[in-house]
Parts: structure tokens; C-alpha cells; sequence
């Protein structure tokens, strides 16, 4: 399968705990994006890289969020101190151009 | 004020109806909107690039009018499988993507 994979799938954690997700990028896209998504809501822009540099931040991403994409490959987003409102589905995507983009099937995130 | 809107729905049509979606975006700069599908608890796929001539793909067809800054999605003869959400999805700045909260169609026998 040589799509966008993100891992885990799905990740429970208890308030206060830190997270850590993976997105595996489709071969040589230099874009990747990562969105949150909660329930009967579209997705919602929180970073994009080009290659490794993190060009865009959404406001939405707090402090206790980071994102990384060492050498321009796969990409992490770490979540500190883990609130509930944090539970969603993190989405990554990737893309080749400024248009479509491709994403993963999500970590779906609950934090109790 | 959202950057998109849409309408939630359901909309509920039988097959071979047509149906048509809109979408309202705030700002007057964007340049790029697309059209995306998503199946329930499935990750989001490109449907169709909105131009602002139009476009057509089978029985689809978008349209941009960017005087009232809306996109429309037209779907003919609706299959049971066109059943999903659809996303309008508007450029808000380079490389940063604005969403709709979705459009639910539920095409019935």
C-alpha cells in the first residue's frame, strides 16, 4: 500500500498524558498537512510543512501542541498535558502540488 | 463568521434524483476551491477541483461564482452509492485549507 499511513490508529490516554503520532507521507510529496476533526465537523487546518520547514500554524495549535517532520519524511504531532477536549481524529495529508491532497485514515484520539 | 459554510442537510433523495449543495466562503482573495467526499469513518478524497470557468466530471459538475463567493456541486442521477458527506473546501491563505463542516446525502432505493 503506497498511501499515507498514520499510526496508531487509535490512542487512549487519561488527562494530563502526552501523545505522540506518526504520519507516513505518500513517497516523494513534499506537502503534508495535519487536521483535527471532531465529530459532524469538516476538517480543521492545524499545520503544513514543505519538505521539513513548518511553513503555517493555525491559531488552533496551542503550546501544547508540536509538530515535527524531521528530513522531510514522516511527520510526528506530539499532544502535551492532554486535555478532553482534545479528543478527535488527527488526519494527516500529503500532496505533490498546491491541490489535492491525499490523507491517511487517522488516529482517533480519546483522552478521558 | 466561518471561513465556509454549509449546509448540514441530510438531504434525502431517491435514486436518479439530482441534487445540488452550496457553499458560501468569507474571503474575497481565495483562489483555489475544491470539492472533497467522505465516507462515514473514512478519511476525506478529492472529488473534483472547482474552475471558475466550471467543471464537469461524469455526473458532476461545480461551478464557482465568485461575485457572491458560493460553489455549487451538481450530482445527476444520483446512485446509492453517492451516499456520503461532501466537503466544500476553500484556500484561505498559500497552503492553508479551510473546510465546510459538510453536506450529508443519503441516496434511497
Amino acid at each position: 500500500d503506497t498511501g499515507v499511513s498514520q499510526n496508531p490508529r487509535h490512542k487512549i490516554t487519561k488527562r494530563g498524558q502526552n501523545v505522540t503520532f506518526r504520519c507516513d507521507p505518500i513517497s516523494e510529496h513534499n506537502r503534508l498537512y495535519w487536521y483535527r476533526q471532531t465529530l459532524g465537523q469538516g476538517p480543521e487546518f492545524l499545520t503544513y510543512f514543505q519538505n521539513e520547514a513548518q511553513l503555517e500554524k493555525s491559531r488552533l495549535l496551542s503550546d501544547r501542541f508540536s509538530a515535527e517532520r524531521p528530513k522531510g519524511s514522516f511527520s510526528t504531532l506530539e499532544i502535551q498535558r492532554t486535555e478532553q477536549g482534545d479528543s478527535a481524529m488527527y488526519l494527516c495529508a500529503s500532496s505533490p502540488t498546491s491541490w489535492e491532497q491525499f490523507f491517511g485514515p487517522g488516529t482517533r484520539l480519546t483522552v478521558l | 463568521r466561518k471561513e465556509v459554510e454549509q449546509d448540514p442537510g441530510p438531504f434525502n433523495v431517491p435514486e436518479g434524483a439530482t441534487v445540488a449543495f452550496n457553499c458560501t466562503y468569507s474571503n474575497s482573495a481565495s483562489q483555489s476551491f475544491f470539492w472533497y467526499r467522505q465516507d462515514c469513518r473514512k478519511e476525506p478524497k478529492l472529488l473534483m477541483s472547482v474552475y471558475s470557468s466550471g467543471n464537469e466530471d461524469g455526473r458532476f459538475t461545480a461551478q464557482l461564482n465568485r461575485a457572491s463567493q458560493y460553489i455549487s456541486l451538481l450530482i445527476r442521477d444520483s446512485k446509492l452509492s453517492d451516499s456520503a458527506t461532501y466537503l466544500c473546501v476553500v484556500e484561505g491563505g498559500v497552503n492553508k485549507f479551510y473546510f465546510g463542516s459538510g453536506t450529508k446525502l443519503n441516496v434511497k432505493p
